[in-house]
């Protein structure tokens, strides 16, 4: 079975904070994807990755940037954390032939006080 | 720009009874994904749906796809407590747009 994991289930930053989402998978998917989900809004996608160091912007980059270093690894960063953060943070991934199937892992949950 | 909008958002319904979530999207695409989420977990892949007129069954839940319509469908069959969740649709534009997801409660 694929596995994604994420560094945390819930953490709680304080506003102007530096904060590291990251996200394994262990399948060596070559595509991965961080989201965020808000209640009444469905997932909305923040930046993707298609290959080691390469990243592209989804919906919403604003405030966030990405690492992708190593195949099996993505960071998802908050450089200055802020209150309309807080949400649910959910990374998937998917290989390369089956970009569309994607396997998600149990999300963070991240309060920005 | 892609919108995806699913309705209804919040779904009461009684076990045995039959009901449809709709997945309706705004530009051209041949590839939609219903997926299912239990409170507090993540995302389980459910349907994938590949081409018009593509329709796949998986116990009480049948998914369908109409492209020309921009329409997907979620029927559900004698519901059962057990599909109490929020589903969501979405739709493959080069990255993936998800709707707002529906909140199902089956009641006894």
């Amino acid at each position: 079975d694929v596995k994604v994991t994420q560094s945390s289930r819930y953490l709680v930053k304080r506003t102007g904070e530096k904060v590291f989402l990251e996200c394994v998978q262990d399948m060596d998917h070559e595509n991965m994807f961080w989201y965020r989900q808000d209640p009444g809004l469905g997932l909305r996608l923040i930046y993707f990755s298609y290959d080691v160091k390469m990243k592209e912007k989804g919906d919403i980059p604003e405030g966030y940037s990405v690492s992708r270093e190593k195949k099996e690894r993505f960071s998802l960063i908050l450089e200055s954390a802020s209150t309309n953060q807080t949400s649910m943070y959910l990374c998937a991934s998917s290989s390369s032939g089956r970009v569309y199937e994607q396997y998600f892992g149990p999300g963070t949950r991240l309060t920005v006080t | 720009e892609l919108k995806v909008e699913q309705n209804p958002l919040f779904l009461s319904m009684q076990e045995g009874k039959n009901y449809t979530i709709y997945c309706n999207y705004s530009t051209t695409s041949d590839r939609l994904y219903w997926y299912r989420q239990d409170p507090g977990k993540s995302l389980e892949s459910l349907f994938v749906l590949l081409s018009n007129g593509a329709v796949k069954q998986e116990g009480r839940l049948m998914a369908s796809l109409d492209t020309k319509a921009r329409l997907s469908t979620l029927h559900i069959t004698a519901a059962v407590h057990d599909l109490s969740a929020t589903y969501f649709c979405a739709v493959d534009m080069v990255d993936m747009r998800f709707g707002a997801g529906t909140r199902l409660t089956v009641k006894p």
